[in-house]
This record gives structure tokens, sequence and C-alpha cells, in this order.
């Protein structure tokens, strides 16, 4: 079954500590992409990488890091300096070169309290 | 810096009339847009995309327009149905591969 998949759906954390958020492919895509999404809110995008080894920060970085060590997953370390961590993240990927469509994980949903 | 909008943040139409959600766009270098659907709780799912050398492209009961001089961008969905309730996305892609959404439009549809 090929996909993109993300782990957990929901995830719960104290104010103050580090949590990676998981995102895995098994589609051999080259690009993938971290999103932060807020209620009522589009998409906005916090990390992406283009290839193994590499990333570049989106609009919203700060407060994140990420790291891709293998093709087919890049997870996302939300830190405890990120001023307003609960969110919905989503993690895409694209196959690069000539193809544009991403593909979409499903979601975790983290809440900081 | 660059953004995307939609013009309206919800868009009621009844069942088996046309859906129009547009969308405006800032950079004039992107050279890629999609439409994305998502429905609650999900990630969005690709609906239609189109290349900047384009200005209409159709598929199963949408069809997607492009107006590069005015940086508008539509999506008109056909015949709509129950299962078409959802928030609508739109976004642009540049040269450096960065995808840029839009707010998004919420599609209510009537009975």
């Amino acid at each position: 079954d090929g996909g993109i998949t993300q782990s957990p759906k929901y995830l719960f954390r104290k104010e103050g500590q580090n949590v990676t958020l998981s995102c895995e492919q098994n589609l051999n895509h080259d690009a993938m992409y971290w999103y932060r999404q807020d209620p009522g809110q589009g998409l906005r995008l916090i990390y992406y990488s283009q290839i193994v080894n590499d990333f570049q920060k989106g609009d919203i970085a700060e407060g994140y890091s990420v790291s891709r060590e293998k093709k087919e997953s890049f997870p996302l370390t939300v830190t405890s300096a990120q001023k307003n961590p609960t969110a919905f993240y989503l993690c895409a990927s694209r196959a690069g070169g000539g193809s544009y469509e991403q593909y979409f994980g499903p979601g975790t949903r983290l809440t900081v309290t | 810096g660059e953004s995307v909008g939609l013009h309206l943040p919800t868009l009621s139409v009844q069942e088996g009339d046309n859906s129009i959600i547009n969308c405006a766009y800032s950079n004039s270098a992107s050279d890629y847009f999609i439409w994305y659907k998502q429905e609650s709780g999900k990630g969005p799912q690709f609906i239609i995309d189109i290349r900047s050398n384009m200005d209409k492209r159709q598929g199963q009961r949408v069809t997607v327009l492009l107006n590069k001089t005015v940086k508008h961008l539509s999506l008109q969905i056909a015949a709509t149905q129950p299962g078409d309730s959802a928030v609508y996305f739109c976004a642009c892609m540049n040269r450096d591969d960065k995808i840029i959404f839009g707010k998004g439009t919420r599609l209510h549809i009537l009975p």
C-alpha cells in the first residue's frame, strides 16, 4: 500500500517539552513538506526538503526543526521555543522533477497545555 | 511577501447547481497552480492543477481557469453534489519549489 503516513493522529504534550512528529512515505518521492494549519486557516509552510540531507525554511520555521537523513522520512520537532504550538500538522511529499502534485498525509493534531 | 487569497471564506450552493470558487495570487513568477479539497480532520486531496502556459484545464466535473493578466484563478464544479461539501484551497508553486496556500473557501451544499 503506497502512501504517506503520519503518526500519531493525536498528540498531547505539556508546555516546555519538545515533541517530534513522524512523517514517512514509500512513494519514492524526492521532496517533502511540513505545514501547519490553524482552525479556519490555510496551510502555512514550516520547512521543506527537496532532497536527502538538505532542507529549507518555510514561512514560519521559528521554533521548529527538521531532519532528512533518509529519503522516506522527514520528522518535525516542535521545540519549546515555539510560542503557540497547538495546531494541526500536515506532511506532504512530491515526486520532484517534472511532477508537481503533492500527496498529503492524514495529519497530526498536536495539543500543548 | 507573496500571498494567495480566496475571495470568499464560505460559499453556499444549491445541490445540482454549478459552484465557482475564486482565488487571487500576488507573485507573477508563480508557474504552477493547484486546487485541493479538504474534508474535516483530513489532509488535503488534490483535485486539479494547471501550468502557467495554459488558461483552462478540465477534469471530471471540475474546470480550472487561469487569468495571468489579473493573477486570478478559479475552480468550477459542475452539478454540485453533497459529497462536494468541504474546504477548497488554491495553491501556487514557484520555481524554488515552495508551495503557498490560500486560506480556503468552505463550500456548503443546500438541499
